[in-house]
């Protein structure tokens, strides 16, 4: 099963949305609604951020929001603020009981 | 609060075992509602899920590791370990432990990672 695909890099200046897309399969991405993102910042454990390609958990910003079309996901952050810079990863269940992560976008705040 | 915490050797030999244990406080292990799983990350790479377990033992291995890997549930200690046989420096990575949620299939508590080195 092959790593997710997800853009290297995004940037934006402060205040301006991004997006950050995630493509897959039937399946995985487009078979469940089990798309989950993380965030994680230099030398620390990544941490939750949407779960269920869009429900965000308790504690994380309304700026988070995911959504999905066919076999891609997104994430979105709104608002972008300098504590958003860290790197982001999408990941899906898939067929056979297994777990795929993307390879990982890197967001810059300019 | 949960809390989970790898512990282990920071340090493999080439072709050796990597054993490592993940202690859940604050919780019991021993729960349906949840898968406990180990992801590891390689320096300067990506996350790679390498498998889960429930607490009634059943386990769920990524392919590519399916012949090396062993992940095992002690419910009397709250405690669940990984097992990767014959490591090579290919296997070298911060290793995580995490709560796996059955329902939702996310990852909602991490441990703070352990770094794990094959090297002779």
């Amino acid at each position: 099963q092959s790593a997710l695909t997800q853009p290297a890099s995004v940037s934006g200046s402060p205040g301006q949305s991004i997006t950050i897309s995630c493509t897959g399969t039937s399946s995985d991405v487009g078979g469940y609604n089990l798309v989950s993102w993380y965030q994680q910042h230099p030398d620390k454990a990544p941490k939750l951020m949407i779960c269920e390609d869009n429900k965000r958990p308790s504690g994380v910003s309304s700026r988070f929001s995911g959504s999905k079309s066919g076999n891609t996901a997104s994430l979105t952050i709104s608002g972008l603020q300098a504590e958003d810079e860290a790197d982001y990863y999408c990941c899906s269940y898939a067929r056979g009981s297994i777990v795929i992560f993307g390879g990982g976008t890197k967001v810059t705040v300019l | 609060q949960l809390q989970l915490q790898e512990s282990g050797p920071g340090l493999v030999k080439p072709s050796e075992t990597l054993s490592l244990t993940c202690s859940v406080s604050g919780g019991s292990i021993s729960s349906g509602d949840y898968y406990w799983a180990w992801i590891r990350q390689p320096p300067g790479e990506g996350l790679e899920w390498i498998g889960c377990v429930h607490y009634t033992g059943r386990a769920y291995y990524i392919t590519s590791l399916k012949s090396r890997v062993t992940i095992s549930v002690d419910t009397s200690s709250n405690q669940f370990s990984l097992r990767l046989t014959s490591v090579t420096a290919a296997d070298t990575a911060v290793f995580y432990c995490a709560r796996h949620l059955v329902s939702g299939d996310a990852f909602d508590v991490w441990g703070e990672g352990t770094k794990v080195t094959v090297s002779s």
